[in-house]
């Protein structure tokens, strides 16, 4: 079956240290990855996204991802904390849509991150 | 100007009421999406459209209908509310399955009495 989960509904972490929220998927064939962001009272923002090549990936405001075919993990990064990150985060997976022949995003139910001063 | 809009932002209405949710775009987009967020059941898709004359059903689709007025106007309605259909809900636009980039609007936060 393909999924993708988010292992923890929150991460706390201070201010300059480094962030880590992760993601697991398991999907058919080559994997499409995608995090988005959520600030309070506003809609989801894209982050960053892998398709193909390198397994770091790097994206806005600083972020960037490692892609792990071993491990089926994608896990978001940052190497230092800014409590303006505290938001509520989201890991999505390309997933083909029945008999469309086409895809759609199915996204994990997302992580708080809360970046303490 | 934001490239997707939603309205209302909020709304309160009362079960067994009819009440539809608008979206508009201004990226030019072909392909619409409506989803709702619960807390912690992360977003999951109700409709979506791949062009004005293309509509189809999501993982949720019982309660809502749909209505794709233009390619950059995609609407949503439930036809007689329940308040289990409280949640947030948002629409998004994404321009073909190169990108597979989605835009998302603010959101519609809908509470039903």
């Amino acid at each position: 079956a393909q999924s993708v989960a988010q292992p923890e509904d929150q991460v706390n972490v201070a201010e300059g240290n480094p962030l880590t929220v992760k993601c697991t998927y398991s999907v058919s064939g080559n994997p499409y990855l995608f995090w988005y962001v959520q600030y309070p009272n506003r809609g989801l923002q894209f982050l960053l996204k892998y398709i193909t090549g390198d397994n770091l990936v790097k994206g806005s405001y600083g972020f960037e991802a490692e892609f792990n075919k071993s491990q089926t993990s994608f896990h978001l990064k940052k190497p230092s904390a800014l409590v303006s990150d505290s938001a509520l985060y989201f890991c999505a997976v390309r997933f083909p849509l029945p008999g469309a022949g086409s895809y759609q995003l199915t996204f994990g139910k997302g992580t708080k991150l809360s970046v303490i001063p | 100007d934001a490239d997707v809009t939603q309205t209302p932002r909020n709304r309160i209405t009362k079960t067994g009421k009819r009440i539809m949710l608008e979206c508009s775009q201004t990226k030019g987009h072909d392909r619409m999406y409506w989803y709702r967020q619960d807390p912690g059941l992360g977003l999951r898709l109700i409709y979506y459209s791949f062009d004005v004359k293309d509509i189809n059903k999501g993982e949720i689709s019982d309660g809502y209908s749909v209505s794709r007025q233009a390619q950059a106007k995609f609407s949503l309605s439930l036809e007689s509310a329940i308040p289990n259909q409280t949640a947030l809900y948002f629409c998004a636009t994404s321009d073909s399955d190169l990108s597979y980039e989605q835009y998302f609007g603010p959101g519609t936060r809908l509470t039903v009495t």
